[in-house]
């Protein structure tokens, strides 16, 4: 089992580029979710999403999209890059919160 | 308005003792809690979990205690070992879509 592969590692976005962050997960989990995290503030939920076709907004949703055609894929699009999305963004998926997510190894995102 | 607060950011520990990590959270409608533990460029691994309805759970070497009525959770890791050393974060779960996180602890244990 791969688990939850997050797919770039590293990228560098110039300010105003989209670009798409993607996800997956091969453990036929319903419960999907991204998050931020920047120094001093934890994680930062952003969009989760309780089955394919089924999306809702988290804690910091503005300036992302995330939509969910797929139980394994739940991408999530930076519609208009800027430098306060700079970020490490995690991609989970669980069957219930209560299992305890499993995350994937992250996506460092710099906007310059 | 951190629903979900770490006052400490680092601990240091030597080997072969107790770390505690605490976690203070403001939401009385958090019913399950949780413990991550994150080391560096990689993704949040599952510690242990703790439903509202209980005040103890351990695992191993890992036992996390709620107190409901002071709103505090609290790791403990007995014996620390240095594979211990990572950021821990404490996260709460209004409901089962979402988990609120805190902003994390970072403990090092000294050989």
């Amino acid at each position: 089992n791969a688990g939850v592969t997050q797919t770039p590692k590293f990228q560098v976005l110039k300010t105003g580029q989209s670009m798409t962050l993607q996800c997956a997960q091969d453990m036929n989990h319903e419960y999907m979710s991204w998050y931020r995290q920047d120094p001093g503030m934890g994680l930062r939920l952003i969009h989760y999403s309780v089955g394919a076709g089924i999306t809702d907004q988290g804690e910091v949703p503005n300036g992302y999209n995330v939509s969910r055609s797929t139980t394994e894929d739940f991408p999530l699009r930076l519609l208009s890059a800027a430098p306060s999305q700079t970020s490490v963004y995690f991609c989970a998926s669980s069957l219930t919160a209560s299992y305890g997510y499993t995350f994937g190894s992250g996506t460092r995102l710099t906007v310059v | 308005d951190q629903q979900v607060k770490q006052n400490s950011p680092s601990l240091s520990v030597q080997e072969g003792r107790i770390s505690i990590l605490n976690c203070d959270y403001t939401n009385s409608m958090f019913d399950y809690f949780l413990w991550y533990k994150k080391y560096p460029a990689e993704g949040p691994t599952f510690l242990i979990s703790i439903s509202s309805i209980k005040d103890k759970n351990e695992d191993g070497r890992f036992t996390v205690f709620l107190n409901k009525s002071a709103k505090h959770l609290s790791l403990h890791i007995v014996p620390s070992q240095p594979g211990d050393s990572a950021v821990y974060f404490c996260a709460a779960s209004p409901s089962l879509n979402k988990l609120v996180f805190g902003a994390g602890t970072i403990l090092r244990v000294k050989s």
